[in-house]
This record gives C-alpha cells, structure tokens and sequence, in this order.
C-alpha cells in the first residue's frame, strides 16, 4: 500500500529553465494538494486539484507556474523560466474522496535553482 | 484570513522528559480542524495528532496529546517521555470545514524540538 510518490527528490535547474514535479497520491486517492516550503519556513499552500480540475489555485503564482491532474497518471507542477526565489521544497499531499480526511504527505522534491 | 502562530522556534528536552510546544490561531470561522504535524530530517511530513474543533475533549495518541482551548484559541501539544525519535520539526496547522468539502492546510512556522541524551 504505497504512500503518496514524488519525484524526482532532488531537482538541480539552472536560471530559465522548466522544471517539472511529478506526484502519485495514494491509490483510490482522488485530491491532490502542492505545498511550498522556503527554508525555516512552514508550508504554504498552492493548489488543490481534483482529477481533470483545479479547484483552488490561490496560492499559486499567476506566472510561470502551472498544475494539472489528468485523469491517468500523475499531477505535475511546472514551474516555467525558473529563478533562484523558485528554489524550495515542494511537497505533494493527497487525500480520498470524503469529507474531513487527513492528508497524505509525499516525501517532497527540493528544486535548486543554479 | 486565518493565521497560525507558533513563538517557539527552537526548544530541547531532556529524553524522557515532557515538553510542550505552543501554537495560537485566529479564524472567525467555528468549524475547523487543528494538527500536529511532525517532520524529521528526512523532510517526510507525519501526521502526529488532529482535533476537531466541536469537540471539547482533548485529543491523545499514546504519548502525545493537546490542550485544546477554543475560546482562546490555543492548540499546544505535549510530548510525554519525550525520546531520541521526537527530534524533528514540529508544525501545527489549521484546516476550515466548509460542511461538504475541506479547505488546505494553514501552517505555522514550526517549532524545532531536540531530544538530548
């Protein structure tokens, strides 16, 4: 029963580059959630998705960054043109299809920016 | 727009030892959910305790529990026994409950909390 995948866990992108995050919720998990953490910093919220839908992108950039969760495979978070503010650990989380659910939190990708 | 604070950055405890760490809210909302998140070196996040905020009882996991107090809007955690295992950073975050869906997890800065020998 595995956990929520992400990967690559460690991302090494010089300035202007794309970088691309991939997660895997847990199976039979429909909610995927990206978080951002800057050093010393908690986790800030970015967007929330559902299969095939953004449903809360108010923490997201308006520019260069981007989220999808098609209906097979797993979410990606793009993040175009990187600059070195962009570097971070981003962590994926998922939840099931019920009210109230804890998330399930990835392991995180830590995206340098060069 | 709801806020999470934690003043503690750093703390130690002796192992076996009990420690609390402190974490305040503001919301205007009266449904919601309150964590304990931890988060070791190896950058996994682990849910540690959760409380939902109609209920009055304090929630506990074996050695961890919380002091729930509403009306203040205080939510802090103890660590009884404390061992070499609960070094690590401890986040308390805030989800609101929209009756039918669930919003994101609001965090706080995070506490570091090192267990010495």
């Amino acid at each position: 029963n595995a956990g929520v995948m992400q990967n690559p866990r460690h991302l090494v992108r010089r300035r202007g580059q794309e970088a691309r995050l991939r997660c895997s919720p847990v199976k039979g998990h429909s909610h995927v959630y990206w978080y951002r953490q800057l050093p010393e910093e908690g986790l800030k919220f970015m967007v929330y998705l559902q299969k095939e839908n953004i449903i809360d992108e108010s923490g997201m950039p308006k520019e260069r960054f981007s989220a999808e969760f098609p209906k097979e495979g797993p979410s990606i978070l793009r993040i175009q043109q990187v600059v070195r503010g962009d570097s971070a650990a981003y962590f994926c989380a998922s939840s099931p299809d019920r009210v109230y659910s804890p998330l399930h939190f990835g392991n995180g990708t830590r995206l340098t920016v060069t | 727009a709801q806020t999470v604070t934690q003043s503690q950055p750093e703390m130690s405890v002796q192992e076996a030892e009990t420690v609390t760490l402190s974490c305040t809210y503001d919301t205007s909302e009266s449904n919601y959910y309150l964590f304990w998140y931890k988060q070791p070196p190896s950058r996994q996040m682990i849910l540690v305790i959760r409380q939902e905020a109609y209920k009055q009882q304090n929630a506990t996991e074996n050695r961890f529990s919380v002091n729930f107090q509403k009306a203040a809007k205080s939510f802090s955690l103890k660590i009884s026994d404390s061992q070499l295992g609960d070094t690590a950073m401890y986040f308390c975050a805030f989800m609101k409950y929209y009756g039918g869906s669930q919003g994101n997890l609001i965090f706080g800065k995070g506490t570091k909390l090192s267990v010495k020998p």
